[in-house]
């Protein structure tokens, strides 16, 4: 166990409403990733960061925003939901150089 | 910019058949590689991995994979697989240094017959 968790880990909501994604460690690891899981795209990178205040963007980041005010939290906010953001939502943690990722459970995002 | 392609997008293979999975990065420096397992319901789990040294890595579950500079692959095999390695396998790279940028492919479906 990473000590990763995901909030909420289900949440439907309605188009155009704002939506935030919360990604918890335990573990003071520098660097965190947002990605979304849709079939026949693998996963996507969104957005990550590499240190507190430290983000830049991933393939797929147009109508997201992410915040990393303290290490432990990486929020991840979509504006104004719209259906095309349906997803499941993936965070990861990388603990350092040559050491691989570990994810969090995952959370199933509904937009109708 | 960097990327990866996995070329087999679902396979279908009856127990005791042999595997390979392609998968080809596109990046300039040195790498990181990974080969990810997502079974049904679940979040990935790492396979194995390759930082430097011994091109080929062994990894869990009896999977190995082979690191090809010159031809930017990394693909994932297996001898002989299993009901129980039906599931979906995804491969990622990063670049070795710098802001460790985590990227995936798009993954491929693996299903095993009994």
């Amino acid at each position: 166990d990473a000590g990763i968790t995901q909030s909420p880990r289900h949440k439907v909501t309605e188009t155009g409403t704002p939506v935030t994604l919360r990604c918890h460690q335990t573990e003071n690891h520098r660097y965190m990733y947002w990605y979304r899981q849709d079939p026949g795209h693998g996963l996507r990178l969104i957005h990550y960061s590499y240190g507190v205040k430290d983000t830049d963007k991933g393939e797929v980041s147009d109508g997201y925003s992410v915040s990393r005010s303290k290490t432990e939290d990486f929020l991840l906010t979509l504006e104004s939901a719209t259906s095309s953001q349906t997803s499941v939502y993936f965070c990861a943690i990388l603990p350092g150089p040559n050491t691989e990722a570990f994810f969090g459970q995952g959370t199933r995002l509904t937009v109708v | 910019a960097q990327s990866v392609s996995q070329h087999n997008h679902h396979v279908i293979l009856s127990e005791a058949a042999s595997l390979e999975l392609g998968c080809n990065y596109s990046y300039g420096g040195t790498v990181n590689l990974f080969w990810y397992v997502q079974y049904p319901g679940q979040h990935l789990q790492l396979l194995l991995k390759y930082f430097s040294g011994d091109p080929l890595v062994k990894g869990i579950k009896g999977f190995e994979a082979e690191f090809i500079k010159s031809k930017f692959s990394f693909n994932l095999r297996k001898p002989s697989v299993q009901w129980s390695d039906t599931a979906e396998y995804f491969c990622a790279v990063t670049p070795g240094s710098g802001t460790y940028k985590y990227i995936f492919g798009t993954g491929t479906r693996l299903k095993v017959l009994a």
